[in-house]
């Protein structure tokens, strides 16, 4: 069974800061990797969507990077601001199974003024 | 933005009570999901959709039920609610399976 880990579970950086979350998978055998935002009491919001045969996906400050061998991918967020608060989910879409997206649990940023 | 609704935001009712939370979008996507997620845990796959009376259950076992009679319209029932049911109630649609999933805002469910 697919399991995702999103470490850290919580991070608090300084306005200005580079930073790197943490995603892994236990079965490499996906379609893609999928990098989400959620605001508190809100639904999701797409940031990064990665295929299989990519290894990274950029827009703006975000940069989303993935090994799909060793079950790995890393977002980088670029001179962070308060506005980037939110909890950050990675999901992967498996080719086999019947479940369309697993998700992380999620990574619960802070970034103070 | 993604034009994907549902109703209501925020819901309190008693135990026992039959619920309907409605989900609808106007992207003309096939594939329709429902997620359930506890504060600070992660989202569950409670039940999708691939199509018109097409549905199927998901990797989290749940009491609703779901269906699927017009494209645009995926509502989420619970004929008999209970404290357990107390949750956030995700609903999402893509163009494809894999696709990136277009979320709602949620549904805030307090069963007393």
């Amino acid at each position: 069974k697919q399991e995702v880990t999103q470490i850290p579970a919580a991070l608090s950086v300084p306005e200005g800061e580079n930073l790197v979350l943490n995603c892994s998978f236990t079965d490499s055998a996906i379609y893609n990797l999928q990098w989400f935002r959620q605001d508190p009491g809100k639904g999701l919001t797409s940031l990064l969507l990665i295929q299989s045969s990519q290894r990274e996906q950029t827009s703006g400050r975000l940069n989303a990077s993935l090994d799909k061998s060793s079950g790995r991918s890393t977002l980088y967020i670029a001179a962070s601001q308060p506005g980037d608060s939110a909890t950050y989910l990675c999901a992967v879409s498996q080719v086999s199974g019947n479940t369309p997206l697993v998700f992380g649990k999620g990574t619960r940023l802070s970034v103070i003024a | 933005e993604a034009d994907i609704y549902q109703t209501p935001r925020y819901l309190v009712i008693g135990t026992g009570k039959k619920i309907t939370l409605e989900c609808s979008q106007t992207m003309g996507h096939d594939k329709m999901y429902w997620y359930q997620q506890d504060p600070g845990m992660e989202l569950h796959l409670i039940h999708y959709s691939y199509g018109v009376n097409s549905t199927e259950k998901g990797d989290l076992s749940s009491e609703s039920t779901v269906s699927r009679i017009r494209t645009e319209h995926f509502p989420l029932t619970l004929e008999s609610a209970r404290p357990s049911h107390t949750s956030q109630y995700l609903c999402a649609s893509s163009e494809y399976t894999g696709d990136t999933q277009y979320f709602g805002p949620g549904t805030r469910l307090t069963v007393l």
